[in-house]
């Protein structure tokens, strides 16, 4: 059974760095892309890049690149979302989804930004 | 970016009727076009992929359509559990779209 198991919901002050994971089983995990995607509160779904675990190609959204970095670890079947420095507006659910037409998702992840 | 454009943005129905959602790229995408419902605080669920092609699992009562720009998502007679927003998400090419959704209330 394929599974994404995003980590917990993180609570954290404007300029804090913060990095969230996704960890995928069930699947081959080095040869699937992995997405991420934003919904801000009451909002829709908002693309912001992919990566494939095998070699790290990575692709962004114009709107997301040099806001966030994307990352993973084939050895422990693990994609990552992080921010060096966070600002209120990042409040949000942030989802991770497999290949490039999300046929499964995570649970989310929720990030709150506040002082 | 290609930009998709769904309508309409809300709907009211009733059990049993039967509901078509239309999403417009504005650019050519193929058939690289999927489907998501999502119920609230729940992750978005994979309904149809490739514009047509149902996901494992999904009821018949979904169906899709389309090629190039245009593209429909049709339930053939809806169940209570089928009140939702829906998606649409081109893939074609980066960034990978998504529509601005579509929420389906209960007349």
């Amino acid at each position: 059974e394929v599974q994404l198991v995003q980590s917990g919901a993180e609570v954290k002050k404007p300029g804090e760095s913060l990095k969230i994971s996704c960890k995928g089983s069930g699947y081959s995990f080095a040869t699937s892309w992995i997405g991420w995607v934003r919904q801000m509160p009451g909002k829709g779904l908002e693309w912001m890049g992919i990566i494939y675990p095998g070699d790290s190609d990575t692709r962004y959204s114009p709107s997301f690149q040099g806001q966030v970095t994307i990352s993973a670890d084939k050895s422990i079947s693990t994609a990552y979302l992080q921010w060096s420095s966070l600002k209120p507006s990042d409040t949000a659910v942030y989802y991770c989804a497999r290949s490039s037409n999300c046929d499964y998702w995570g649970q989310g992840t929720l990030v709150t930004v506040s002082s | 970016d290609i930009q998709m454009t769904q309508s309409p943005s809300s709907l009211s129905a009733s059990v049993g009727d039967r509901v078509t959602i239309t999403c417009r790229a504005s650019q050519g995408i193929s058939i690289y076009l999927a489907w998501f419902q999502q119920k609230p605080g729940k992750a978005p669920k994979s309904l149809i992929y490739a514009a047509s092609s149902l996901q494992s699992g999904v009821p018949s009562r979904f169906s899709g359509s389309g090629s190039g720009t245009d593209f429909t998502l049709t339930i053939s007679s809806l169940q209570p559990e089928d009140f939702a927003t829906y998606y649409c998400q081109q893939y074609n090419s980066y960034p990978h779209t998504f529509g601005q959704g579509t929420k389906l209330e209960i007349k």
